[in-house]
């Protein structure tokens, strides 16, 4: 069965690194997505991603984060200086165009110090 | 704007028990909704989701749940608990329009007592 793959599972980095995490969706699907959880809270959505553009971000995406699909395979999110509050787990997402489904990845720890 | 309210952050129940997890959403239209279970240190499954048609839809691991529209909820249930149900539920609802994003509830951490 097909299965969205993140990598990697963790990341640790200091605060003002740049960092980028990688996602490889599901091959025939559209609409990208990431998502953070900070530790203990729910997952909040940061951006969606269509017709490789941005199709919504929230206000947490601010202009540390961008996306990108390099090669029509990757979907990636940078972060250009992190910060201590950027630590969460980051989930990926794919949907298709005619399903509301989204598959999600086992996501990416990231622990900035 | 959509927003999801999950009753409960955490629910206890003995093995064997009804499970009840609570879910209701705001939305100025029809929604889709998702619930979703977080297993430690894992990423999200899907258990079940309603779009349109039969309002009573059926999951994965013997899940199940009912969109009421005048009541805007869709609880999650489970006739008998079991010990590895232990994880923790997510409610999420997303509109028929725009890009679809997931706005999700709080959780709610679900505790199977032996």
């Amino acid at each position: 069965e097909p299965e969205v793959t993140q990598t990697p599972s963790h990341q640790v980095t200091q605060m003002g690194q740049e960092v980028i995490l990688r996602c490889v969706p599901i091959s025939n699907h559209l609409y990208f997505y990431w998502y953070r959880q900070i530790l203990g809270q729910k997952v909040e959505f940061l951006v969606s991603f269509y017709n490789n553009e941005i199709s919504e971000k929230s206000e947490i995406f601010d202009d540390q984060f961008s996306v990108e699909r390099p090669d029509g395979s990757n979907f990636t999110l940078k972060i250009r200086s992190t910060k201590l509050e950027d630590s969460a787990m980051y989930f990926c997402a794919s949907a298709s165009d005619s399903t509301y489904e989204q598959y999600f990845g086992p996501g990416t720890r990231l622990t900035v110090t | 704007a959509q927003s999801v309210t999950q009753l409960g952050s955490h629910v206890s129940v003995s093995e064997g028990a009804l499970v009840l997890l609570r879910c209701n959403y705001s939305s100025s239209v029809p929604p889709y909704l998702f619930w979703y279970v977080q297993y430690p240190n894992q990423g999200l499954q899907l258990l079940l989701k309603y779009t349109t048609g039969a309002t009573l839809v059926k999951g994965i691991n013997g899940f199940e749940a009912e969109f009421k529209k005048s009541e805007t909820s869709f609880h999650l249930t489970k006739p008998s608990a079991h010990m590895s149900d232990a994880a923790e539920y997510f409610c999420a609802v997303t509109l028929n329009s725009g890009t679809y994003k997931y706005i999700f509830g709080t959780g709610t951490r679900l505790k199977v007592l032996a």
